[in-house]
C-alpha cells in the first residue's frame, strides 16, 4: 500500500526559508523508475508543479522557481525534502508530494497536502 | 513552457447525464496527457494517463481521447460522486510539467 505524507510548518514569515518533508511508504526511491514530485495549490486556484527527484537522483525544477528550490532524498528514511527560499505571501498554498513512475507517468499517489501560510 | 487551457470553466449537468470536458495545449504534447479529479479538501486523483488509459480502479464511465493539442475527458452517466474539479496535465515537454486551470462539474 503506497502512502505519502507531507510535514512542515503551517506558518512562515516573509523572506524565511520553507522546508517540507514528504515521508512515504509502499515503495522505494532506490527502485528504478520511481520518482517523487512536489506540487502546490494556492487557495481556490490551480495546481502548479514545483520539482521532481528520481530514483537515480536526477532532479528537475520549475523554470520560474528554480533559483529558490532544492529537492533532495534520503532513501534510508523514505523521505524527500523540498526547500524554498525567500518565501512571499504569494507562496501561500497547499503543498503536495506525489509519486510518478516511468510506467504510469501521471501522479498516481498523492499525500493529503499541507497548508503553508506566509504572513508576518 | 506549454500552456494548458480547459473549457468550459464550469459545466452544469444532472446526475445520469454525460459530461464532455476539453483540454487544449499550446503546442503538441503527443499523447502525454493526464486527467485528475479533485474534490473539496482532497488531493487530486489520477483518472487517465497517456491521454486514454484509465488508472487503476477508475470506473469505465471515465474515458479520455485526443492527441497533439486537443483532448477530451468524457464522463458518461454522471454519478453524485463525480461532481468535482477536473484538471488536465501535460508531461511531454518539461520542465515544467503544466496543469490546466480546471473545469468544475457541478449539479
Amino acid at each position: 500500500q503506497v502512502t505519502l505524507r507531507e510535514s512542515g510548518p503551517a506558518l512562515v514569515k516573509p523572506t524565511q526559508t520553507l522546508t517540507l518533508t514528504c515521508t512515504f511508504s509502499g515503495f522505494s526511491l532506490s527502485t528504478s523508475g520511481m520518482c517523487v514530485s512536489w506540487i502546490r495549490q494556492p487557495p481556490g486556484k490551480a495546481l502548479e508543479w514545483l520539482a521532481r527527484i528520481d530514483w537515480d537522483d536526477d532532479k528537475y525544477y520549475s523554470t520560474s522557481l528554480k533559483t529558490r528550490l532544492t529537492i533532495s532524498k534520503d532513501t534510508s528514511k523514505n523521505q524527500v525534502v523540498l526547500t524554498m527560499t525567500n518565501m512571499d505571501p504569494v507562496d501561500t498554498a497547499t503543498y503536495y508530494c506525489a509519486r510518478t513512475t516511468l510506467y504510469v507517468p501521471g501522479f498516481d499517489y498523492w499525500g493529503q497536502g499541507t497548508l503553508v501560510t506566509v504572513s508576518s | 513552457e506549454i500552456v494548458m487551457t480547459q473549457s468550459p470553466a464550469t459545466l452544469s449537468v444532472s446526475p445520469g447525464e454525460s459530461a464532455t470536458l476539453s483540454c487544449r495545449a499550446s503546442q503538441s504534447v503527443s499523447n502525454n496527457l493526464a486527467w485528475y479529479q479533485q474534490k473539496p479538501g482532497q488531493a487530486p486523483r489520477l483518472l487517465i494517463y497517456g491521454a486514454s488509459t484509465r488508472a487503476t480502479g477508475i470506473p469505465a464511465r471515465f474515458s479520455g481521447s485526443g492527441s497533439g493539442t486537443e483532448f477530451t475527458l468524457t464522463i458518461s452517466s454522471l454519478q453524485s460522486e463525480d461532481f468535482a474539479v477536473y484538471y488536465c496535465q501535460q508531461y511531454n515537454k518539461w520542465p515544467p510539467m503544466t496543469f490546466g486551470p480546471g473545469t468544475k462539474v457541478d449539479i
